[in-house]
């Protein structure tokens, strides 16, 4: 079946440092979207990338999707404390008849 | 606040016990679907409802069961428990905006088995 994996599992980074998580599949993506879930939390949409090579921005957040619209990642620029937490990557519905898949999520730790 | 709700926020219950976990989509969303996640792990999207008819199943128990309303609020019913289902329960509505469907989840329901 499908996998989502993402990588890495855990990082924990020094205030003002960046981050990156990556997020790879085994099978070519209709799209992919990106959650992040707070520590006790629901996970909370971020974004959606649909092209191949897509590029988005969200203030200190970088999104990209890969050529092959295999894999996709989240950069965060200078990160902050605000910033912990686990993120998702999801390959999401596409007309609501396939299962979501989530990928294995990153945990994100900042240390003041 | 997602718009989304769930109730109970947390139930303690007892192994062979049954429970029903309750998700009210937001205001206008046909879709419900339901999530697992246990402590630390990612989210295991369990099944979808749309309208009133399940529309894909993904990793649920035999044990467990859902079903929507006509008023499209949504029960997964949970039975025979087993410690091992001590999870966060999540469900998720969406909202869709041409080729974007975002998924808007609600607070959970944390459910824990002694």
């Amino acid at each position: 079946g499908q996998q989502v994996m993402q990588i890495p599992q855990y990082q924990h980074v020094q205030e003002g440092e960046d981050f990156t998580t990556y997020c790879n599949s085994s099978t070519t993506l209709s799209n992919i979207q990106w959650y992040k879930q707070r520590p006790g939390g629901h996970p909370v949409f971020l974004i959606q990338l649909v092209k191949s090579g897509e590029v988005k921005k969200q203030k200190r957040l970088t999104f990209q999707f890969g050529e092959a619209k295999k894999n996709s990642s989240l950069h965060i620029t200078a990160t902050q404390t605000t910033d912990v937490g686990t993120y998702f990557c999801a390959e999401p519905v596409s007309g609501g008849y396939q299962k979501v898949t989530f990928g294995t999520g990153t945990k994100l730790q900042v240390i003041p | 606040d997602s718009g989304v709700t769930q109730t109970p926020k947390h139930l303690i219950t007892a192994t062979g016990q049954r429970v029903t976990l309750r998700c009210s989509p937001r205001s206008g969303d046909l879709s419900v679907y339901w999530y697992q996640q246990s402590l630390d792990q990612g989210l295991q999207f369990l099944i979808q409802y749309y309208n009133g008819e399940e529309r894909a199943k993904g990793n649920i128990l035999e044990r467990f069961s859902a079903q929507q309303f006509p008023d499209l609020h949504s029960e997964l019913n949970l039975s025979s428990l087993e410690l091992g289902d001590s999870a966060l329960y999540f469900c998720a509505s969406t909202f869709s905006q041409g080729v974007q469907e975002t998924q808007y989840f609600g607070p959970g329901t944390r459910l824990l088995v002694l």
